[in-house]
């Protein structure tokens, strides 16, 4: 069983819907990593989280470190978004490394 | 300026043959990582390294060995490739060990005939 499970696996939208992919971890963990890759195959870091909720632009990511669960949330989605989503836990303290679920591919259709 | 640069950016080669991926980073930091990403996506840490500690995924095997000539660096070799060893191989920074803000390089394809 992995330890950090995301859902969907894969997720098709039309342009302008409002989109959320979910992750949950069975670990206790330090904090929380929302990533991007691009179908060019780049990463990028959209998140780091620890509590609470961040905000950047139409990405709104919020994290329930008691019941173990994160959303990452897109408004107003636009095809630009399509892209791989992949979260990614802080596991075993200050000197630990990050733990990756499978990804979520996002396809929005125009 | 790339944050996190790697070189190169696609390696087709031979079964069996050894290669080196580069990776070098000017963020000053302190922390490096290479990770695996398999055919399925699915990212994998293999190695994270600073000046004081290399720590090893017991899962890699040992024709993978990370090399550090300083603090901006950590090249990854590969000795007697095998088709297995096929994917996209990401390097990584951060701040300080354990810390996630990382930051990525653009992947390294690596493919073995």
């Amino acid at each position: 069983k992995n330890e950090v499970e995301q859902s969907p696996q894969n997720l098709t939208a039309q342009e302008g819907e409002f989109i959320t992919i979910n992750c949950s971890y069975s670990v206790g963990i330090s904090a929380l990593h929302w990533l991007q890759q691009h179908p060019g195959g780049g990463i990028v870091s959209l998140f780091m989280l620890s509590s609470g909720k961040k905000k950047h632009g139409r990405l709104i990511a919020t994290i329930n470190i008691q019941e173990k669960h994160s959303s990452l949330h897109i408004t107003a989605s636009h095809p630009r978004d399509s892209a791989v989503y992949i979260c990614a836990v802080l596991y075993g303290g200050s000197q630990g490394n990050l733990i990756f679920g499978k990804g979520t591919k996002l396809s929005v259709k125009p | 300026d790339t944050a996190v640069s790697q070189t190169p950016k696609y390696l087709v080669t031979q079964m069996g043959n050894d290669k080196s991926i580069k990776c070098e980073q000017n963020l000053g930091h302190d922390t490096m990582y290479w990770y695996k990403q398999d055919s399925k996506k699915f990212l994998k840490i293999m190695f994270s390294y600073n000046n004081k500690e290399l720590i090893i995924n017991e899962t890699v095997p040992n024709r993978f060995s990370p090399k550090s000539p300083d603090k901006a660096h950590l090249n990854l070799h590969i000795n007697s490739l095998e088709l297995g060893d096929s994917a996209v191989y990401f390097c990584a920074s951060s701040q300080t060990s354990g810390s996630l803000g990382q930051f990525f390089g653009p992947g390294t394809r690596l493919t073995v005939l």
